[in-house]
């Protein structure tokens, strides 16, 4: 049972380039959420997945895009990052979306240049 | 002004002391809390969660809420160096029911 796992762990992108963020969780959750944490603004939700089949925008989702592939996939996409985007970047699922208790993946560190 | 408010820190305690934590909520409808721990490069962890309808104790963790004054706290007795770690509290806010973080107090246990 790994919980969520996330790829890459670490990833360099020059200004304009283009990326996926891929997450899966083994819990069988419903709900699932990509945060972005930069210092000194704790997380920020970019996108969540209530459930299989749906995406929302969340507080920052200028600049990126999602998929949920299936229950157990939600990926992230950059289509042209920017110097703005370099951050830590966290998947995160729960088994709804009603105040329930969020398991975080171990993070992909984003620097674009 | 974010809707989940915590002071950023550092609070630097003596080992053996008690901790005490503060979050402010904006959204007086909130009906559940949550402190996560995060170390430092880690990814946060769930250590408390309470609802509206009262105080938790845990080991050596206690969250306390105050709904008059829109405010929850984490206590942490006896102290130890590896609590030392960001500590970071939500709270469902604005109408959603996705909790919203702070931006998290970081906590120094000194021996």
């Amino acid at each position: 049972n790994a919980g969520v796992t996330q790829t890459p762990k670490f990833q360099v992108l020059k200004t304009g380039q283009s990326m996926t963020l891929q997450c899966a969780q083994d819990m069988n959750h419903n709900s699932m959420y990509w945060y972005r944490q930069d210092p000194g603004m704790g997380l920020r939700l970019i996108y969540y997945s209530a459930s299989e089949g749906t995406t929302d925008k969340g507080e920052v989702p200028n600049g990126y895009n999602v998929s949920r592939l299936n229950k157990r996939e939600f990926s992230l996409r950059l289509e042209s990052a920017a110097p703005s985007q370099t951050s830590v970047y966290f998947c995160a699922s729960s088994e709804t979306s009603v105040g329930e208790t969020q398991y975080f993946g171990p993070g992909t560190r984003l620097l674009v240049l | 002004q974010k809707e989940v408010e915590q002071n950023s820190g550092p609070l630097s305690v003596p080992e053996g002391a008690i901790a005490s934590l503060n979050c402010t909520y904006s959204d007086r409808g909130s009906q559940s809390f949550f402190w996560y721990r995060q170390y430092s490069g880690k990814s946060p962890e769930l250590i408390m969660f309470i609802y509206s309808n009262g105080d938790k104790e845990d080991g050596r963790f206690t969250a306390q809420l105050n709904k008059a004054s829109q405010y929850v706290s984490l206590l942490i007795r006896d102290s130890q160096p590896s609590d030392s770690a960001t500590y970071l509290c939500a709270a469902p806010s604005g109408g959603s029911y996705i909790p919203t973080f702070g931006r998290g107090t970081s906590l120094i246990v000194h021996p």
